[in-house]
């Protein structure tokens, strides 16, 4: 069966920089949502879309920004990156009020 | 606001026998559903299983089940004959009902971190 897929898998960058993680969601689910997850810490949301929309936003910060487009794959933008933005970058879909399936994660590294 | 306690940072088992995760949840909605994950070393999310707040029996999923005691809010995970592959951090997870039409968010528990004995 597909699975959510996220890309790249591994990511490093420099603080200041800028950084762009893709997630292509299970074919036919309607929402796609972003969690980070700090070293030893739950997954924490970020924010959510619903059929292409903002439906929901969480811990995000204003240097993050995401959008889905229309084939339904969704990007999350970071900029000005931090040392603290270090983490695992989950994307995750669902439809009908089935369970969350992540895909494997981007683990970014900020030196 | 909803909340998910896990009160185990971490659990040992002997190889072969059950285990049980702690999971207790606060919310004010009466439809939600309760979630548990198993994350690795390797760092991927693994959906185990799901109980809907109306469902009358528990779930049960291979060597997963879920014993969901609706008065006492508390979902815990019960782990039958152990494998050395079982080793891993577990998470419980809420989600209230629909919001507007999209899928509620995950609200996610800090987490137990299982470590099965040979």
């Amino acid at each position: 069966a597909a699975g959510v897929i996220q890309s790249p898998r591994h990511l490093i960058k420099e603080k200041r920089e800028t950084a762009t993680l893709k997630c292509y969601p299970i074919p036919r689910h309607d929402t796609v949502y972003w969690y980070q997850q700090g070293p030893g810490q739950d997954p924490q949301f970020l924010i959510s879309f619903y059929e292409k929309m903002q439906s929901d936003k969480g811990s995000i910060p204003d240097r993050f920004s995401a959008q889905q487009f229309s084939d339904y794959h969704s990007e999350l933008n970071m900029s000005s990156l931090e040392l603290g933005d270090s983490a695992l970058y989950f994307c995750a879909s669902s439809s009908d009020n089935s369970p969350l399936h992540f895909g494997n994660g981007t683990r970014l590294t900020v030196t | 606001a909803q909340k998910i306690t896990q009160t185990q940072p971490g659990m040992f088992v002997q190889e072969k026998e059950a285990v049980t995760l702690d999971c207790t949840y606060d919310t004010s909605d009466q439809s939600y559903g309760l979630f548990w994950y198993k994350q690795p070393s390797s760092g991927e999310m693994i959906f185990l299983i799901y109980q809907g707040s109306y469902d009358e029996q528990n779930a049960t999923e291979g060597r997963y089940s879920l014993n969901f005691q609706k008065a006492r809010k508390s979902a815990n995970l019960v782990i039958s004959a152990s494998q050395l592959g079982d080793s891993a951090m577990y998470f419980c997870a809420m989600r209230e009902g629909r919001n507007g039409g999209a899928t509620n968010k995950l609200i996610f528990g800090t987490g137990t971190l299982l470590a099965v004995q040979p």
